[in-house]
């Protein structure tokens, strides 16, 4: 069965730091790429970022590129997401995605992990 | 970057069939593939369909997806309508040039 589980969200202060991480199983994670989405309380979906195999390629959306970084560590079967200068809009619940094939959309989804930016 | 533009509410009744629209703001809807989820209140997203007309495993063949190049639209269509579609249904692209995912903003479907 492929599992996706998310953790490391929580309460942060604007301008700090957090780190989540996707632990996968019940599939190959080497061979497949990866996304992150979030969701912004009451809002919808918003991609921000993905990884290919080999982690060479890495792609950011405009509203995280800078702040973010997306990395993995094939070895572990894990996704990591390192979030800096965090600001109040950056506050949602964070899901990470299997894409199916490359380009070819997102076949199974974690649960997600919230992170909440506020003084 | 395009848009991927979706109605932000649609209702309809059950046993009825329900299209929901998924118009990409520029560039030609058939230059990429697109994809749909459903959300259920307080859950992840699941796939429906993908590659614009596969559905996923397990979905029903109740739903299905098609584009348009006339409208630069793209479509996924609900056939005998149950209360439990009720849902929130997003569509996804990528955009070759920036390399970047795209989802459109979501259509709250509503049965009654």
């Amino acid at each position: 069965e492929v599992k996706l589980v998310e953790s490391g969200g929580g309460l942060v202060q604007p301008g700090g730091s957090l780190r989540l991480s996707c632990a996968a199983s019940g599939f190959s994670f080497s061979r497949y790429e990866m996304n992150w989405v979030r969701q912004a309380p009451g809002k919808g979906l918003e991609w921000v970022s993905h990884i290919r195999v080999r982690a060479i390629s890495k792609y950011y959306a405009d509203s995280v590129r800078g702040r973010f970084t997306i990395s993995r560590d094939n070895s572990k079967n894990s996704l990591y997401l390192q979030m800096n200068s965090l600001r109040p809009d950056d506050t949602a619940v964070y899901f990470c995605a299997r894409e199916r094939d490359s380009t070819s959309g997102n076949d199974y989804w974690g649960q997600g992990t919230l992170v909440i930016v506020s003084s | 970057n395009f848009m991927l533009i979706q109605p932000h509410s649609v209702s309809e009744s059950p046993g009825r069939t329900v299209t929901l629209s998924c118009t990409r703001s520029s560039g030609n809807i058939g230059s990429n593939f697109v994809h749909w989820y459903r959300q259920r209140p307080g859950s992840a997203p699941t796939s429906l369909i993908y590659d614009n007309n596969q559905r996923s495993s397990g979905v029903t063949d109740r739903f299905s997806g098609s584009i348009d190049s006339s409208s630069n639209s793209a479509s996924l269509t609900i056939s005998g309508l149950r209360t439990e579609d009720e849902a929130d249904y997003y569509c996804q692209s990528y955009d070759s040039d920036s390399r970047v995912r795209v989802f459109g903003g979501g259509t709250k479907l509503s049965v009654l």
